[in-house]
């Protein structure tokens, strides 16, 4: 069965600096692994998946991440952080073939500071 | 702009009132999707809608009701809730659930629901 692990449920950087959240997966299977992020009150928007076609993969606003088999992690990075990267982040894997839905780990808030 | 649509975006609700939270998408998808989400937590699924028939139901409690009238369009009839059932009630669609699926989900906003 598939799952995935955020480690760190709040993690806090400043302004400007380098910002990893972490996730390792757990799969039988070759997964599709997504990262979303959620503004206050608001839906989940899709930041980047990884799909199988590169394993560098870029998102919207900056974020990229890479997956890494031998690690079994999808780890999320920006270079440099905005104030308006605030948010909570989640990591997911989706069962793919006849039920498309996924699971979600259980997300890390992103604080940044001036 | 999100291309899936909630409404209400908040609803109050006493625990003997009936209403229902509506989600509309027009990209042509043919899965359908309810996840209920409390505060500080991932979401949790639901229901899932294939080709307008439910497919999953994760042993929600039946004063939740789900209705998919066509391809664009899910409902989800509240009855008799209790105050544990507040939470943020998003909906989600994809590409058709068959074996070429990634499982990309498009998310609306969400119905904030408070039930008093």
């Amino acid at each position: 069965a598939q799952s995935v692990t955020q480690l760190g449920s709040h993690v806090s950087v400043s302004e400007g600096a380098l910002v990893l959240l972490r996730c390792n997966y757990s799969s039988s299977v070759p997964p599709y692994l997504f990262w979303y992020v959620q503004y206050p009150n608001k839906g989940l928007q899709l930041l980047l998946k990884y799909t199988s076609a590169a394993t560098l993969v870029k998102g919207i606003n900056g974020f990229e991440a890479e997956f890494k088999k031998s690690e079994t992690s999808f780890h999320l990075t920006k270079p440099s952080a905005h104030m308006s990267d605030a948010a909570e982040y989640f990591c997911a894997v989706s069962r793919g073939g006849s039920q498309g839905n996924l699971i979600f780990g259980k997300g890390t808030k992103l604080s940044v500071k001036p | 702009d999100t291309e899936v649509t909630q409404t209400p975006k908040h609803l109050v609700m006493g625990m003997t009132n009936k209403k229902s939270l509506k989600c509309e998408q027009h990209m042509g998808h043919r899965a359908m999707y309810w996840y209920k989400q409390k505060a500080k937590k991932p979401p949790e699924l639901m229901f899932v809608y294939s080709y307008e028939k439910l497919s999953i139901n994760e042993s929600v409690p039946s004063r939740f009701s789900p209705e998919c009238p066509n391809s664009s369009l899910l409902n989800l009839h509240l009855h008799a809730l209790q105050p544990e059932d507040s939470a943020l009630y998003l909906c989600a669609s994809s590409q058709e659930v068959n074996r070429g699926s990634t499982g990309e989900l498009f998310f609306g906003e969400g119905s904030r629901l408070t039930v008093l």
